[in-house]
């Protein structure tokens, strides 16, 4: 079955930059996007970006845009997230996501369980 | 715009009928995909596009779509209903996708 295992928790202090690991199987890793989204504490889910695993192509929401780097690598289908400069709003639960598409609709499915950041002096 | 605006918060008698709703821009030219989420969970994918389940979603659950809104509705909720509920689509004008801000959906 398809299967997304993100990396363990991390805490890091503010200024710090964390990577985050999204391990793909079950599929063709470069058939399907990767989406990243994440949830702060008690708040709703914020989509973060997207890389294209055939080409590597991104799309970063403008939130994050010039703090996030999301790279692949296709011989171990493993999808990596990259924040830097962290703040403490920064501290959430970060997703990683496969996207599946049609016409006009696009949906995430399945999702990984979730790495927490903390970000904490 | 990229926003989705969702009623903060439902809630439902046990058994009976409840419809979420989504509303933004975007909806009017693609449909939006919905997501449960438990306390410590995963979001879960349980409608997509028009009115599709993927396996695994009872089908008490269904979608709708007119003009600027999307709906989910649950018919005879259950009490395992009990969570958040997120809407999902594209915003193709800005290459962004977005998600609604939740509803949390309380079963009485």
């Amino acid at each position: 079955q398809v299967q997304l295992v993100q990396s363990g928790a991390e805490v890091k202090q503010p200024g710090a930059s964390v990577k985050v690991s999204c391990k793909t199987s079950g599929y063709t890793f470069t058939s399907h996007w990767i989406h990243w989204v994440r949830q702060a504490p008690g708040q709703g889910l914020e989509w973060m970006g997207i890389i294209n695993a055939n080409d590597g192509g991104t799309v970063y929401a403008q939130k994050v845009q010039g703090r996030v780097t999301v790279t692949r690598d296709t011989s171990t289908s493993t999808v990596h997230m990259e924040l830097s400069s962290l703040r403490s709003d920064d501290t959430a639960v970060y997703y990683c996501a496969r996207d599946v598409s049609g016409v006009m609709v696009w949906w995430l499915d399945p999702w990984g369980q979730g790495t927490l950041v903390t970000v904490s002096s | 715009s990229s926003e989705l605006t969702q009623d903060p918060a439902v809630s439902v008698a046990l058994g009976q009928t409840v419809r979420i709703t989504c509303q933004g821009d975007s909806l009017r030219t693609c449909y939006a995909s919905w997501y449960r989420q438990r306390p410590g969970q995963a979001p879960l994918l349980v409608i997509y596009g028009k009115n599709n389940r993927p396996s695994g979603t009872p089908d008490r659950f269904s979608g709708s779509s007119s003009g600027n809104t999307a709906s989910l509705t649950i018919t005879g909720a259950q009490a395992e209903d009990e969570a958040d509920y997120y809407c999902y689509s594209r915003d193709s004008s800005a290459n962004q996708w977005v998600f609604g801000g939740g509803t949390r959906l309380t079963v009485l």
